[in-house]
């Protein structure tokens, strides 16, 4: 089976400050590599991704960075808000139609 | 908001009975795909429907199943429920044509089986 690990469940930063989540990933054939957030009663909500043939893609305050030599999958969330606090996955999809989740990073931003 | 509506948000079920989620998608897309998400985990894929044909299917037993209508809304029905079913369901709706990455979870439906 696929396995989309955590390094860290539980992150705190200052408000302000710059966020980097970080995610393991083992399957080498992944095409796309997605980053969703998901706040308390809410269902995720897709932030950004990558494709497999990229190593860096920016979004509004979020970079993505992808090391495929070390399979590792890393979100910078640049000026961290309050409105930043929740839960991040990772998330591959190989060829077909099933994206494999890792088990989330809480994000707490402390004002 | 995402335009992708669930419901009913909450449920309970007895162990044993059957139960039968709703989804109705985003405009415009017509790929569906389900996931349950037990609490603390991320979301497990079920299974997805295109054109109102499966499409794909992660791990899980034939007691769950699902269907698609011509206007791309989906059920997911599960049978025989068990303890362990108790988790979020959510479905995420996408649009084929995009590459399927960008997808749209509505807010779930929460489902406790005693």
């Amino acid at each position: 089976g696929e396995s989309v690990g955590l390094h860290l469940p539980t992150l705190s930063v200052q408000e302000g400050d710059n966020s980097i989540i970080n995610c393991a990933y083992s399957n080498s054939a992944s095409d796309y590599f997605i980053w969703y957030k998901q706040e308390s009663g809410k269902g995720p909500q897709f932030i950004i991704d990558i494709r497999s043939n990229m190593d860096k893609r920016q979004g509004q305050r979020v970079t993505v960075l992808l090391n495929k030599t070390v399979k590792h999958l890393s979100l910078q969330i640049a000026a961290t808000q309050p409105g930043d606090s929740a839960v991040y996955f990772c998330a591959e999809k190989p060829t077909g139609n099933q994206f494999y989740f890792g088990t989330g990073t809480s994000l707490t931003v402390i004002p | 908001e995402t335009g992708v509506t669930q419901s009913p948000t909450h449920l309970i079920k007895t162990r044993g009975q059957q139960v039968t989620l709703r989804c109705s998608s985003q405009s415009g897309h017509n790929t569906v795909s389900w996931y349950q998400q037990a609490l603390g985990q991320g979301p497990q894929f079920i299974f997805q429907y295109y054109r109102e044909e499966e499409n794909g299917r992660g791990n899980f037993p034939p007691r769950f199943s699902g269907l698609q209508f011509p206007n791309y809304s989906s059920e997911l029905n599960v049978n025989a429920l068990e303890l362990d079913d108790s988790a979020l369901y959510l479905c995420a709706s996408s649009s084929a044509g995009t590459g399927g990455t960008e997808a749209f979870f509505g807010q779930g439906t929460r489902l406790t089986v005693v």
